[in-house]
């Protein structure tokens, strides 16, 4: 079957950096997303991959392993803005997303 | 930018119900979708479109219909609202542009089954 693990909740400080991990199992595979998403609000995206690697974008940035079914999100300075959920799915082979449940992100000053 | 519209951000509705959830896309997407979202569960997808008229049956398609008439406009239909259907509904779109079809989301709109 298909499935997006990630862990339920993660704490960080503010300035910090943290880690948030996925791994994934998905019928065929055609890039892997994160997404951000505030209490109550829709998710925003933040970045996609499909080739094996690191992308950068700013203070967050997104890894990438299809060998081993894996991708971070690595977020830098942490802000308490960045407190919310962050779901990773994974696109299979007919284009259609799998969800993670999303890790949520707690920032403490 | 893009921008998703839902017609409403809550709504309570009694079980029996017929109940209509509307979403509009201002970006000429050609790919529409509604998921729903609960607590400790991924997004489960209910029915997806590719196209105006066309409709494809998501993970969770049993209780729900939808209705694409034109291609901005995308309605998820309760036929009969049970409280299993309390939920938070999210509508996005998408270009079909291939791999890199990022979806836009809606707001939300939570429902509450009474």
């Amino acid at each position: 079957g298909q499935n997006i693990d990630q862990p339920t909740e993660m704490t960080a400080t503010e300035g910090a950096i943290v880690q948030i991990n996925c791994t994934y199992q998905t019928s065929g595979f055609n890039g892997l997303f994160w997404y951000q998403q505030h209490a109550g609000e829709a998710p925003t995206f933040l970045s996609y991959n499909v080739l094996d690697g690191l992308e950068e974008k700013g203070r967050f940035s997104s890894f990438l392993s299809r060998s081993k079914g894996y991708s971070y999100l690595l977020l830098k300075e942490l802000q308490m803005k960045d407190s919310a959920s962050y779901l990773c799915a994974g696109m299979d082979s007919n284009y259609q997303l799998i969800w993670g449940a999303g890790t949520k992100l707690i920032i403490k000053p | 930018d893009v921008k998703v519209t839902q017609s409403s951000r809550y709504l309570v509705k009694r079980t029996g119900e017929k109940v209509f959830l509307e979403c509009v896309q201002d970006m000429d997407h050609e790919n529409m979708f509604w998921y729903r979202q609960d607590p400790g569960l991924g997004l489960r997808l209910i029915y997806f479109s590719y196209d105006v008229k066309m409709k494809e049956k998501g993970d969770i398609p049993e209780g729900y219909s939808v209705s694409r008439e034109k291609k901005e406009r995308f309605s998820l239909i309760l036929e009969s609202a049970s409280t299993n259907q309390t939920s938070m509904y999210l509508c996005a779109s998408s270009h079909a542009t291939g791999v890199t079809e990022t979806q836009y989301f809606g707001p939300g709109t939570r429902l509450l089954v009474l």
